[in-house]
């Protein structure tokens, strides 16, 4: 069935510093892949999305090309804040496959220091 | 901006005893959905709803639990007989459309069986 797999947690950066956090999927049909953030005690909020092939999702500074060869949708951003301090969860829905569904991955938690 | 609410935020309960938890989706949504995620795991999809039935469940959405929308408004998760193993974040989720990608996530009920 279809899955995604993102990179353990938790990481820790520096203010300024450039953050990636790895994700690949396997999916039946052609999903739609997002990136969710959770922030404490808070709810899960969309970052970005992405429903093709080669769209590049954007958001806040945040940024992640779905990538069909390498089946990724990695999240990068060049300059990450305090404030980005937070759980971050990929996703996919694999509408094309009949379900409207979200699988996510297990989040990576990301600490940025001052 | 029209938002997903949930209610209680927090609700602790015996094994064995009967839990609703509450949903009010935005308002023009017709898709609905329940997921959970048990502390430090990841969000599991369990119900989707649309046109007042079931369209989709995963294996742990047993007979245990129910979904109904009394209303026009909200949308509720039974769970009948609370086991420990039931101890979880719900969130609830809705979209205004089948080609619609975005799901709209509520805060979380965190429910606690003792």
């Amino acid at each position: 069935g279809d899955s995604v797999t993102q990179m353990e947690g938790p990481v820790t950066l520096s203010e300024e510093a450039f953050l990636t956090i790895n994700c690949t999927y396997t999916a039946t049909g052609y999903p739609s892949l997002f990136w969710y953030v959770q922030y404490p005690g808070e709810g899960l909020q969309l970052l970005l999305k992405a429903t093709k092939a080669d769209d590049k999702g954007s958001n806040k500074g945040f940024e992640a090309t779905y990538r069909k060869e390498t089946t990724s949708f990695h999240l990068e951003k060049g300059s990450v804040q305090v404030s980005d301090s937070a759980v971050y969860f990929c996703a996919l829905s694999d509408i094309g496959a009949g379900t409207y569904k979200y699988i996510f991955g297990t989040g990576t938690r990301l600490k940025v220091l001052a | 901006e029209p938002e997903v609410t949930q209610t209680p935020s927090h609700q602790v309960t015996q094994m064995g005893q009967e839990v609703i938890l509450r949903c009010v989706p935005i308002s023009n949504h017709l898709y609905f959905y329940w997921y959970r995620q048990i502390l430090g795991q990841k969000v599991e999809f369990l119900v989707s709803f649309y046109n007042n039935e079931i369209s989709e469940k995963s294996e742990i959405f047993d007979d245990q639990f129910s979904v109904e929308r009394p209303d026009g408004s909200n949308f509720t998760l039974k769970i009948r007989s609370t086991k420990l193993e039931d101890s979880a974040m719900y969130f609830c989720a809705s979209t205004g459309t089948a080609s619609s990608y975005e799901q709209y996530f509520g805060p979380g009920t965190r429910l606690t069986v003792t």
